[in-house]
């Protein structure tokens, strides 16, 4: 089974501080792993996914995320907050060795950045 | 939301009443995908389809149904059955490889009156 956890129901920062919103998962091989934001009654939108290779993934927007298998976590991350980064983050995984196509989703986090 | 539309975009529904919400994607992508969101739990998956005239239940597809006769289209139909229907559905859409990105539509809220 997959599985993954956003262990912080929202996030608060100050405008121009790094932010980072927590992602951790569990599969029995090896994960795909994706970010998406939402904006309020909006569909989601892809930031950036890790499949292989280089543990420091570059998205949208300015985000990042890094990859470390042996915390099985894929925190993301941003050097400097805009407000209008303040939404929705949903952290997903995929099991590449399952054959699966299904998507596991986070429970989201709420960021905030503060003006 | 690129390439994906739904509508409409807020629905009402009766108590016993069958409604239908549409998704139609021009990106060409083989696989369709529904999802339901609700308040605090993420996302959860009803229905998904890798290929024209076939689809295979998610998680929660006790009360939903769905086709696929067309390659840009997945509707879903929210039966009587499904006892907590009041959501916001999001269709999604990928190429359909195991590595490939879900892109999403702008949603359909449904509230049950």
């Amino acid at each position: 089974a997959q599985s993954v956890a956003q262990p912080e129901d929202q996030v608060n920062v100050a405008e121009g501080n790094p932010l980072t919103v927590k992602c951790t998962y569990s599969v029995s091989g090896n994960p795909y792993l994706f970010w998406y934001v939402q904006y309020p009654n909006r569909g989601l939108q892809f930031l950036l996914k890790y499949i292989t290779g280089d543990n420091l993934v570059k998205g949208s927007y300015g985000f990042e995320a890094e990859f470390n298998k042996s915390q099985t976590s894929f925190h993301l991350k941003k050097p400097s907050a805009l407000v209008s980064d303040s939404a929705l983050y949903f952290c997903a995984v995929k099991d590449s060795g399952a054959g699966s196509y299904q998507l596991t989703f986070g429970k989201g986090t709420k960021l905030s950045v503060i003006p | 939301d690129g390439g994906i539309t739904q509508s409409p975009k807020y629905l009402f529904r009766k108590e016993g009443q069958n409604v239908t919400l549409s998704c139609e994607q021009n990106l060409n992508h083989d696989a369709m995908y529904w999802y339901r969101q609700d308040p605090g739990q993420g996302l959860r998956l009803i229905y998904y389809s890798q290929i024209v005239n076939d689809f295979q239940k998610g998680d929660i597809a006790e009360g939903y149904s769905v086709s696929r006769e067309k390659k840009e289209s997945f509707p879903l139909t929210v039966t009587s059955a499904q006892k907590n229907p009041t959501a916001f559905y999001l269709c999604a859409s990928s190429r359909g490889g195991t590595a490939d990105t879900q892109y999403f539509g702008p949603g359909t809220r449904l509230t049950v009156l």
